[in-house]
């Protein structure tokens, strides 16, 4: 079955550190990947979407991720982590019937 | 442009009760999905509609169930609410059918006491 593999559950990074969130999908590479970021009480809020025209993509909020077929993976990226990071984040996997989402990581950032 | 509307935004019902949600997509979107979200089990599909029909159908008994209107507003239901039900359930909406970038709305808390 076609599957998102997040490892791990919550990641902490101080103020101004490196975000690295990692996604990995299994079975046939997807036509589509994107990342969502849920804040507390909120619906998901789409960051960045990957559709083959380019393996990097940049989104809002300054993230970007990598698409890497050789490793399976969508890592998502910023290079400097804001207050306002603090939040959940989901990578999903389309193009059948469905999205298909990963368990979420949450993000504590650290002042 | 207005995104997608999800009414009420919190709910309390009793046991063995039932529920309606409701989902206002996107102008001009035609699919609405419905999730399940809960701590334990992660993100959930339900279902989607495009065109007033339902499409697509994930691993939930026939106690949930869904229908869209004309207009692609769209409306879930539980029947016989069971504590298990508890969860923020997000509605979505896409252009055209399948998973492809969709748009979520602030979802629906349901408590089940």
């Amino acid at each position: 079955a076609q599957s998102v593999t997040q490892l791990g559950s919550h990641v902490s990074v101080s103020e101004g550190a490196l975000v690295l969130l990692r996604c990995n999908y299994s079975s046939s590479v997807p036509p589509y990947l994107f990342w969502y970021v849920q804040y507390p009480n909120q619906g998901l809020q789409l960051l960045l979407k990957y559709t083959s025209a380019a393996t990097l993509v940049k989104g809002i909020n300054g993230f970007e991720a990598e698409f890497k077929k050789s490793e399976t993976s969508f890592h998502l990226t910023k290079p400097s982590a804001h207050m306002s990071d603090a939040a959940e984040y989901f990578c999903a996997r389309g193009g059948s019937e469905k999205l298909v989402f990963g368990k979420g990581m949450k993000l504590t950032v650290n002042p | 442009k207005a995104g997608v509307t999800q009414t009420p935004r919190y709910l309390i019902k009793t046991r063995g009760q039932q529920v309606t949600l409701s989902c206002s997509p996107i102008s001009g979107h035609r699919s609405v999905s419905w999730y399940q979200q809960t701590p334990g089990q992660g993100l959930q599909f339900l279902f989607e509609y495009f065109s007033e029909t339902q499409r697509n159908k994930g691993n939930f008994p026939g106690r949930f169930s869904g229908r869209q209107f004309s207009n692609s507003r769209s409306e879930m239901n539980v029947s016989t609410l069971e504590l298990g039900d508890s969860a923020l359930y997000l509605c979505a909406s896409s252009l055209v059918l399948g998973g492809t970038e969709a748009f979520f709305g602030q979802g629906t808390r349901l408590t089940v006491v």
